[in-house]
């Protein structure tokens, strides 16, 4: 039973224009998230993250919007770079837990074209 | 270190033989944990300690796969009789603390690649 999907496997934006990168979760108790973004052959770096008390958080060219009632989350990239190109990973926890472990989405391959 | 190393970075085993992967987390990270990641998936919980206490062992897929982390530092994945479907990409990361109502952001290494033959 996957918690976190992404529904899109790939995505493929040309440079400039906006990337958006969709993520769904079912488990109500999940109250914090996160985007990882991973180049080929090395570890998930963090990108940006949300808590359920915000519905909208920014950090530069990336905003990540968060609609609990859908339970739904996506990442703005505006504008897009071809150095953006990379596997992106929609990532939840339930930070009442011991250790804050993350369950994962599948990830999105996003390609930015220049 | 800078960052969490592992090592080795690859790792090919013929059927039924033991491996030890290693994890040295960032310096004064108290929370530890191991994640699996297969082909074409995202990664997939292992386990997580909590300095030299493994508190949550939920994500081993068998008994076949040991995790320890005896001082609280460096920790070794262990996975026993490897099997082909044990062949993945697995991944420690590291985070300074380990608070319950807050999130404290978890750092990755590269990873091992294990392919199983």
């Amino acid at each position: 039973d996957q918690q976190v999907k992404q529904n899109s496997p790939s995505l493929s934006v040309q440079e400039g224009r906006i990337s958006i990168l969709n993520c769904d979760y079912t488990n109500s108790m999940f109250d914090y998230f996160l985007w990882y973004k991973k180049y080929p052959a090395e570890g998930p770096t963090f990108l940006i993250s949300i808590s359920s008390i915000k519905d909208k958080n920014e950090d530069g060219r990336f905003t990540v919007f968060l609609n609990k009632s859908a339970k739904h989350l996506s990442l703005h990239i505006v504008p897009s770079q071809p150095g953006d190109s990379a596997v992106y990973f929609c990532a939840a926890s339930a930070v009442w837990e011991y250790g804050n472990k993350l369950v994962f989405g599948a990830g999105t391959i996003l390609r930015v074209k220049s | 270190g800078a960052g969490v190393s592992q090592s080795p970075r690859y790792k090919v085993a013929k059927r039924g033989q033991d491996v030890a992967l290693r994890c040295d987390p960032i310096s004064g990270h108290v929370s530890l944990f191991w994640y699996q990641q297969a082909l074409g998936q995202g990664p997939e919980f292992l386990t997580y300690f909590q300095n030299e206490a493994q508190l949550d062992k939920s994500g081993l897929p068998s008994d076949r796969f040991f995790a320890e982390r005896p001082e609280g530092s460096v920790s070794t994945l262990k996975i026993q009789r490897t099997q082909q479907e044990d062949s993945a990409v697995y991944l420690c990361a590291s985070s300074l603390s380990s608070l319950r109502g807050s999130y404290t952001e978890a750092f990755f290494g590269q990873g091992t690649r294990l392919t199983v033959v």
